[in-house]
């Protein structure tokens, strides 16, 4: 595997299940991002690890639960969503925070919440 | 606030030239990226300018002008391949990306 990878890449879920997403980088980046993409409107930063610690949590409802265990691994564990939360959810990661360092995104994972 | 304006959608011919504008008002400026998304695929780095001026990489040129908060994409030689949505982002003085909505460029035959 090289890059980033996510899964899984399509997930449907009722508004009372639990479910987790999964990023993996394969880069040797120190600096971990999950993004938020709906049609239409900009990249809604969520998240944000570095070297293992969050540094950024833009008032993410708290439904979301994001989980770095390591630089290589981001999860973001989901409970009772709203049918608005769907979107396509999209992880990146870059050298480390703090600089202009390029950002590398994963293919995403497409949720609807039915 | 912060704001970063492209146009939603544009279309151009195949083979030939088309340039995507991006205007932004930040809190500060530590450089401006420009990615490429296809349809259900991750954004793809495509150009960084900090500095004033033209940067030619192949058939993709971006300009910046910071005096005017304003990038532009220029794309060449138009392929199908090209149709994707494009996306402008600004580095603010947190050396934080500032998002645009993204162009999705359509190129018919």
């Amino acid at each position: 595997e090289t890059g980033v990878t996510q899964t899984p890449r399509h997930l449907v879920m009722g508004m009372t299940n639990k479910k987790s997403l999964k990023c993996e980088q394969h880069l040797g980046h120190n600096a971990m991002y999950w993004y938020k993409q709906s049609a239409k409107k900009p990249l809604e930063l969520m998240f944000v690890y570095n070297f293992k610690e969050q540094t950024e949590n833009n008032s993410v409802p708290s439904r979301f639960s994001p989980e770095c265990p390591n630089s290589s691994h981001l999860f973001l564990h989901l409970h009772t969503l709203q049918p608005e939360d769907s979107a396509l959810y999209l992880c990146a990661s870059s050298q480390e925070t703090g600089t202009y360092n390029e950002q590398f995104f994963g293919p995403g994972t497409r949720l609807t919440v039915l | 606030g912060q704001n970063i304006d492209q146009p939603t959608e544009m279309t151009a011919t195949e083979g030939a030239i088309v340039q995507i504008n991006c205007t932004y008002q930040t809190s500060g400026f530590n450089g401006l990226f420009w990615y490429q998304q296809h349809a259900g695929e991750a954004p793809t780095f495509l150009s960084y300018n900090v500095l004033d001026g033209l940067e030619e990489k192949g058939r993709f040129s971006s300009f910046l002008s910071r005096s005017k908060g304003y990038s532009y994409l220029l794309l060449k030689e138009l392929q199908m391949k090209d149709s994707a949505s494009y996306l402008c982002a600004v580095v603010d003085s947190n050396y934080q990306l500032i998002w645009g909505a993204g162009t999705k460029l359509i190129i018919k035959p």
